[in-house]
């Protein structure tokens, strides 16, 4: 299993700033996701971060507001952009098994509070 | 209709218990199926896969029902350290991965 740490583990910020939220893996991996889970809800996958490529966004979820950077196999970052409160989220990357495994690895998630 | 649909609980039940999740899913053509825990303020965990033949774990047993399109999982002699949500997970090909809201189990001295 992989191995994944993101930073910051939690923030709060003022709305109409922007956060990055670095993941990092200990081993190289060709998918990287990022999702958001918020209070009571399922997880959401926002993007799947591509090495080499632009990222590709799920539906409801837009370059502008969470740009994605994917510069190597171990490491993404995503921001989220002009806040608002209702982007308070915990924000959770992950990556799969690798060799056709479909179980995904998460990170610790990051805890962002938008005021 | 959600992809993946799951009781939300919670279940609250006591030490001892055997306690089942159901979970059910709308694309037939989903591929792959697992169980995830994930424990309060922390990442989800892989618990185990679902397959069609069903699949033991200590305490743990997974059944998948294709015809159905259900997915459930048992928990047999419940410990105090069983309190989590656990998700539901389905895997419909490619990249896409649905996550379930999640059923939350509360297990009691």
């Amino acid at each position: 299993s992989a191995v994944i740490s993101q930073k910051p583990s939690r923030d709060i910020c003022q709305r109409g700033t922007s956060l990055t939220i670095q993941c990092q893996v200990d081993s190289q991996v060709t998918m990287m996701f990022w999702y958001r889970q918020q209070p009571g809800q399922s997880l959401t996958l926002i993007a799947t971060a591509n090495q080499g490529s632009e990222a590709t966004y799920e539906s409801g979820f837009v370059i502008d507001k969470f740009p994605i950077s994917r510069p190597n196999l171990t490491f993404s970052t995503l921001t989220v952009s002009n806040m608002s409160p209702e982007d308070s989220s915990i924000y959770l990357c992950s990556v799969d098994g690798g060799a056709g495994q479909e179980t995904q690895y998460f990170g610790p998630g990051t805890r962002l509070l938008v005021l | 209709r959600k992809e993946v649909e799951q009781d939300p609980g919670p279940f609250n039940v006591p030490e001892g218990a055997t306690v089942a999740f159901n979970c059910t899913y709308s694309n037939s053509a989903s591929q792959s199926f697992f169980w995830y825990r994930q424990d309060c303020r922390k990442e989800p965990k892989l618990l185990m896969s679902v397959y069609s033949s069903g699949n033991e774990d200590g305490r743990f047993t997974a059944q998948l029902n294709r015809a159905s399109q259900y997915i459930s999982l048992l928990i047999r002699d419940s410990k105090l350290s069983d309190s989590a949500t656990y998700l539901c997970v389905v895997h419909t090909g490619g990249f896409k991965t649905i996550f379930g809201a999640g059923t939350r189990l509360f297990v009691k001295a």
